[in-house]
């Protein structure tokens, strides 16, 4: 079975400053990992993923996420926050060669003050 | 919302009575899923569907059934509605890549449903 455990549940940082949102997971076989964003009152989008190759995931709107295998991370970095970027932040799980099904984080709030 | 909408968007019901939700997709994905979020749970599968007639149960499934007779549309029925599933219900899609799977799901802007 596989888990994904979002360290913080909330996260307050001022604009401008740098921020990581941090996600392990647990897993018995390769994975695939994800981070989606949920703007108040909306769905969740896909902000990157990693299925393979470089650790380094670059996604939209600046953010970026490494994965560490030895670890068991996937952390999502901003090096300078937007107002625009309050939101809820998921971290997801899927198997590689296994089902079509994600196991998700329970959310981390990010809250960008001026 | 890539191609998926979702039906009613808000619902408030009493307790007891059958919900249908509706998802549609324009997308031809042969991967539906359903989900509902709480706060302090992030999203939890209900059920899914990996073709028509094909479905499958996720890990809160209880009360909840589903169908899907054709691609394009997967039902959410709650038989009778209690107050524990008040919830944000989410749809989502995925298709495979090069014939495997990848897990990329894309998600329906959710319906709000309240059971007073």
């Amino acid at each position: 079975a596989q888990s994904v455990t979002q360290l913080d549940s909330q996260v307050p940082v001022f604009e401008e400053a740098p921020v990581e949102l941090r996600c392990n997971y647990s897993s018995s076989v390769s994975v695939y990992l994800f981070w989606y964003v949920q703007y108040p009152n909306q769905g969740l989008q896909l902000l990157l993923k990693y299925l393979s190759g470089s650790t380094l995931v670059k996604g939209i709107n600046g953010f970026e996420a490494e994965f560490n295998k030895s670890q068991t991370s996937f952390h999502l970095r901003k090096p300078s926050v937007h107002i625009s970027d309050t939101a809820e932040y998921f971290c997801a799980v899927g198997s590689q060669g296994g089902s079509e099904k994600l196991v998700f984080g329970k959310g981390t709030k990010l809250t960008v003050n001026p | 919302d890539a191609g998926i909408t979702q039906s009613p968007r808000h619902k408030v019901t009493e307790t007891g009575t059958p919900v249908t939700l509706r998802c549609h997709q324009t997308e031809n994905h042969r991967y539906m899923y359903w989900y509902r979020q709480d706060p302090g749970h992030g999203l939890r599968l209900i059920h899914y569907s990996y073709g028509v007639k094909d479905t499958d149960k996720g890990e809160v499934s209880d009360g909840y059934s589903v169908s899907r007779s054709k691609t394009e549309d997967f039902l959410l029925t709650l038989e009778s509605a209690t107050s524990s599933q008040t919830s944000v219900y989410f749809c989502a899609i995925s298709e495979r890549q090069g014939g495997l799977a990848k897990n990329i799901q894309y998600f329906g802007a959710g319906t709000r449903l309240s059971v007073l």
